[in-house]
C-alpha cells in the first residue's frame, strides 16, 4: 500500500521568511496530492492540492510543486506570517482514484514575530 | 465549514465497554471517512463509505465497525473498547468525482478509554 513520509517534523522560521515542506510516497499510481493545515485544537483545512498531471500550483503565498518521477512533492509557504503557525499534513491518494488518502505524519510549524 | 457533525465531541469510557461515534452530513456527499489522529502518526484511514451500505476498510480497521444507512449519517462503532483506541477522531466527506476530491473534516470527537 502507499506510504507517505513528510520532513521536517517542526520547522521554525521568522516572519517574512520562506517555509518549504517535503513529502514523499511509494505507490507510482498515485495521483492526486492535497495539503492540509491544522491549528491547534481545530480540525484539518484543505490549504492546495494538485493532480499528476500538473507540477506546480500558486495560491497567493503557497505553492506545491510535484516530482511524479521522484515521487516526492513539497509545499512552498513564502512570507509568513504568525497566521501561518499550524501542523501541516500532505497526503497522497491511493491507487489510481482520488477518493482514499494516506496523511504524512505532520510539520509543525512555527512562524515567530 | 460544511454541514458535517459529530457527536458526542468528548467521551470517557472504560475498557471492555462498547462505544458508538456518529458523524452526521448535511451537504448529500457520496464518501465519507473515518479517521484516528495521534500524535507522530497523522491521520490514519479507518473505514470509509462510498454509499448507503458500501464501506471499506482502511489502514487501521481491527476493532472497529462501520455502519451507514441513510446518506447523512456514518456511525463508527468500538465493539469493545481498549486503551490503545484512546484518540481524536474525525469524520470527513467527499463529494467523490474527478473534479470534487476535496475532502472535509468534522470538529472532531475525543475520546479516552480508561
Amino acid at each position: 500500500g502507499e506510504n507517505v513520509e513528510q520532513h521536517p517534523s517542526t520547522l521554525s522560521v521568522q516572519e517574512g521568511d520562506s517555509a518549504v515542506i517535503k513529502c514523499t510516497y511509494s505507490d507510482s499510481a498515485s495521483n492526486y496530492f492535497p495539503w492540509y493545515k491544522q491549528e491547534l485544537g481545530k480540525r484539518p483545512q484543505l490549504i492546495i492540492d494538485i493532480r499528476s498531471n500538473v507540477g506546480e500550483k500558486k495560491d497567493q503565498r503557497i505553492a506545491v510543486t510535484l516530482n511524479k518521477t521522484a515521487k516526492h512533492f513539497s509545499l512552498h509557504i513564502t512570507e509568513t506570517q504568525p497566521e501561518d503557525s499550524a501542523v501541516y499534513f500532505c497526503a497522497a491518494s491511493q491507487g489510481e482514484g482520488f477518493q482514499k488518502l494516506v496523511f504524512g505524519t505532520g510539520t509543525r510549524l512555527l512562524v515567530s514575530p | 465549514d460544511a454541514g458535517i457533525t459529530q457527536s458526542p465531541r468528548h467521551k470517557v469510557t472504560e475498557t471492555g465497554t462498547p462505544v458508538t461515534l456518529r458523524c452526521h452530513q448535511t451537504e448529500n456527499h457520496r464518501y465519507m471517512y473515518w479517521y484516528r489522529q495521534d500524535p507522530g502518526h497523522g491521520l490514519r484511514l479507518i473505514h470509509y463509505s462510498y454509499g448507503v451500505k458500501d464501506t471499506d476498510k482502511g489502514e487501521v480497521s481491527d476493532g472497529y465497525s462501520v455502519s451507514r444507512s441513510k446518506t447523512e449519517d456514518f456511525l463508527l462503532t468500538l465493539e469493545s473498547a481498549t486503551s490503545s483506541q484512546t484518540s481524536v477522531y474525525f469524520c470527513a466527506i467527499s463529494e467523490g468525482g474527478y473534479s470534487y476530491n476535496e475532502q472535509f473534516f468534522g470538529p472532531g470527537t475525543r475520546l479516552t478509554v480508561l
